[in-house]
């Protein structure tokens, strides 16, 4: 089976940076996805990796390495509107498959 | 922008009744999927169809079935629908490509109460 594991929640300072891990084991694999989910509302795209190593897009960045079965999205200069659940999936043949989701308050 | 929409955002239906939950994309995508999000659990992957009429069980495919007569419609019914059956339920939509072709583009979301 699939089995993903990320942080149940984290907590920040507006401003700060912060690190969700995700690590997995699966039967399949091409390449990872990061979604942001707002309560309530749908995930929505964030970042995507298939190679290893880190893809930079503005404030978020995504690190890969598939030896370690090991990812993490990075989010800087964190801002209140950064408050969300962040859902790392890994694609199996154009299958996801979803961890539970981080959920990321950000406080003043 | 791609678009997926869902027929309701809110639903209550009681215990027995037959649920219809409807699903259209306007980027003329091959692959479309059902999933349920329950707090702790995630997103669960219910059904999938990769083309027109075609369909594949996903993880909980129990007490449900799909169908998938045009490219642009996924339709998810719950035959008898039950209380564990309460739940967010999310469509999305992918092309058939490589790489990041394969991002997965979420409907807002119905979510259903079965009293």
């Amino acid at each position: 089976g699939q089995n993903i594991d990320q942080p149940t929640e984290m907590t920040a300072t507006e401003g700060a940076i912060v690190q969700i891990n995700c690590t997995y084991q699966t039967s399949g694999f091409n390449g990872l996805f990061w979604y942001q989910q707002h309560a309530g509302e749908a995930p929505t795209f964030l970042s995507y990796n298939v190679l290893d190593g880190l893809e930079e897009k503005g404030r978020f960045s995504s690190f890969l390495s598939r030896s370690k079965g090991y990812s993490y999205l990075l989010l800087k200069e964190l801002q209140m509107k950064d408050s969300a659940s962040y859902l790392c999936a890994v694609n199996d043949d154009y299958k996801l498959s979803f961890g539970a989701g981080t959920t990321v308050t950000v406080r003043a | 922008d791609v678009k997926v929409t869902q027929s309701s955002r809110y639903l209550v239906k009681r215990t027995g009744e037959k649920v219809f939950l409807e699903c259209v994309q306007d980027m003329d995508h091959e692959n479309m999927f059902w999933y349920r999000q329950d707090p702790g659990l995630g997103l669960r992957l219910i059904y999938f169809s990769y083309d027109v009429k075609m369909k594949e069980k996903g993880d909980i495919p129990e007490g449900y079935s799909v169908s998938r007569e045009k490219k642009e419609r996924f339709s998810l019914i719950l035959e008898s629908a039950s209380t564990n059956q309460t739940s967010m339920y999310l469509c999305a939509s992918s092309s058939s490509g490589t790489g990041d072709t394969d991002t997965q583009y979420f409907g807002p979301g119905t979510r259903l109460t079965v009293l």
